[in-house]
């Protein structure tokens, strides 16, 4: 079955950082970019940033510059993406995508909380 | 790069045919045929509608339709139903030159009366 399965729900303190995985399941994991998509909730959909999980290349909003890694491990066809220096904005759902312009395939999302 | 402009709401009857609008710029939607087409439930992810535009992936139904003018796209459903009541959200191409490679709409909410 063609999937990408995420990690659970996680709780930060501000300022802390977050590893969200995203593992790929029933396709060559390498042939397609991973997107990371975000959405707080009640708003809309927020592009984060992008990576060829072939070449280890990304590319990261600019807002989110300098706070944002995006990695993969191809031996177990996961992504993840890393925020650090959370904040209560940081408050959201967390998708990974797969493809470029038409994310035909996403995950279910991880639910990211920041709170004291 | 600032976040595509489309109509907060928009209402239709069954059976009527309503158009989302999706307004960027000339370095966005204008340049590149690269727009896409989400519809989201409420505690569901996002599922492509249209790409490229125009592009349905298999399994979507005809009743979705896509098209662009100039800076604005938009999405056309026709006899509108039920289920199509949802959040529907364009995505376009931004260009490699920016850090922003793709932007998203501000979303809009059908609502089938």
């Amino acid at each position: 079955q063609v999937q990408l399965v995420q990690s659970g729900a996680e709780v930060k303190k501000p300022g802390a950082s977050v590893k969200v995985s995203c593992k790929a399941s029933g396709y060559t994991f390498t042939n397609n970019d991973i997107n990371w998509v975000r959405q707080a909730t009640g708003q809309g959909l927020e592009w984060m940033g992008w990576m060829n999980p072939n070449s280890g290349n990304t590319g990261y909003a600019q807002k989110f510059q300098g706070r944002v890694t995006m990695t993969r491990n191809t031996s177990i066809s996961t992504a993840y993406m890393e925020l650090g220096s959370l904040g209560s904005e940081d408050t959201a759902l967390y998708y990974c995508a797969r493809g470029g312009w038409e994310l035909l395939l996403w995950g279910q999302g991880t639910l990211v909380t920041v709170s004291s | 790069q600032s976040a595509l402009t489309q109509p907060a709401s928009v209402s239709g009857s069954p059976g009527q045919s309503i158009t989302i609008s999706c307004t960027g710029t000339s370095s966005d939607v204008g340049s590149y045929n690269l727009v896409s087409w989400y519809q989201q439930y409420p505690g569901k992810a996002p599922k492509l509608l249209i790409s490229e535009g125009t592009k349905r992936p298999s399994g979507v139904s005809a009743r979705f339709s896509g098209s662009k003018s100039g800076n604005t796209a938009s999405l056309t459903i026709s006899g509108l139903q039920a289920e199509d009541e949802a959040d529907y959200y364009c995505c376009s191409y931004a260009g490699s030159s920016t850090f922003d490679l793709y932007v998203f709409g501000t979303g809009t909410k059908v609502t089938v009366l």
